[in-house]
């Protein structure tokens, strides 16, 4: 099946510094990427849809301020979590369609962000 | 709440014997896809039905699919300890271009 790498797979940071995570398609060409948050013992709540080449779409609630999404090129998109608080500590898991494909999602691996 | 739901949220079953899980969902829906996340991990795409599918399987795995009912069934077979995971459910609504809602998911334990 196709593969979704995500980097890093751990980070650990400051209160009020900014983190970058990336998403890449490695043998496929992503047309869609989406970015997913997980708390704790929760469920993946959809944060933002990713197109290659335009703004993203960010789901209610989710403020697109603080999470800057960046899907620049069909294999890569990036996630960065500008002014980080201790709330932000969670796991963000991307996934990423090609085209051609009932809608079939490939996942990341997922990114655990703790934020000190 | 975008989310569906799941049944059981806990699930604990002796090594051979079946587990299953229960997912109902809101909208009309183009597929429902059930996934699988070790503590910790990313997660494992088992199975996709499509919405004029009833029934689909794959190995031990049985997924059944009512749309009159928007609802769903997962069932393992054979459970093995290695089956120890989180379950979820996750549909792709009409219209919705691509959008996975997921399940609040199952915590499945499977004891040798």
């Amino acid at each position: 099946g196709a593969v979704v790498s995500q980097h890093p797979s751990w980070v650990i940071c400051k209160s009020g510094t900014s983190v970058k995570i990336e998403c890449r398609s490695l043998d496929f060409q992503a047309t869609t990427m989406f970015w997913y948050r997980q708390f704790p013992k929760q469920s993946l709540m959809l944060m933002a849809t990713s197109n290659e080449g335009s703004k993203a779409t960010y789901e209610q609630g989710v403020e697109k301020d603080k999470f800057l999404i960046n899907h620049a090129s069909l294999t890569l998109s990036t996630l960065t979590v500008t002014s980080a608080h201790p709330e932000d500590s969670s796991f963000y898991i991307c996934s990423a369609t090609g085209q051609g494909v009932y809608n079939e999602q490939f996942f990341g691996p997922g990114t655990r962000l703790t934020v000190l | 709440s975008q989310q569906g739901e799941e049944d059981p949220q806990a699930l604990s079953i002796q090594e051979g014997e079946n587990a299953t899980m229960n997912c109902s969902y809101k909208t009309s829906i183009n597929n429902l896809q059930w996934y699988r996340q070790n503590s910790g991990r990313g997660l494992v795409h088992l199975i996709l039905i499509r919405s004029n599918e009833r029934e689909k399987h794959s190995g031990r795995l049985r997924v059944t699919l009512d749309t009159s009912k928007k609802s769903s069934s997962l069932l393992i077979t054979a459970s093995r300890a290695a089956d120890t995971a989180s379950y979820f459910c996750a549909t792709d609504a009409t219209g919705n271009t691509g959008k996975l809602i997921f399940g609040q998911g199952t915590t499945l334990q499977v004891k040798p």
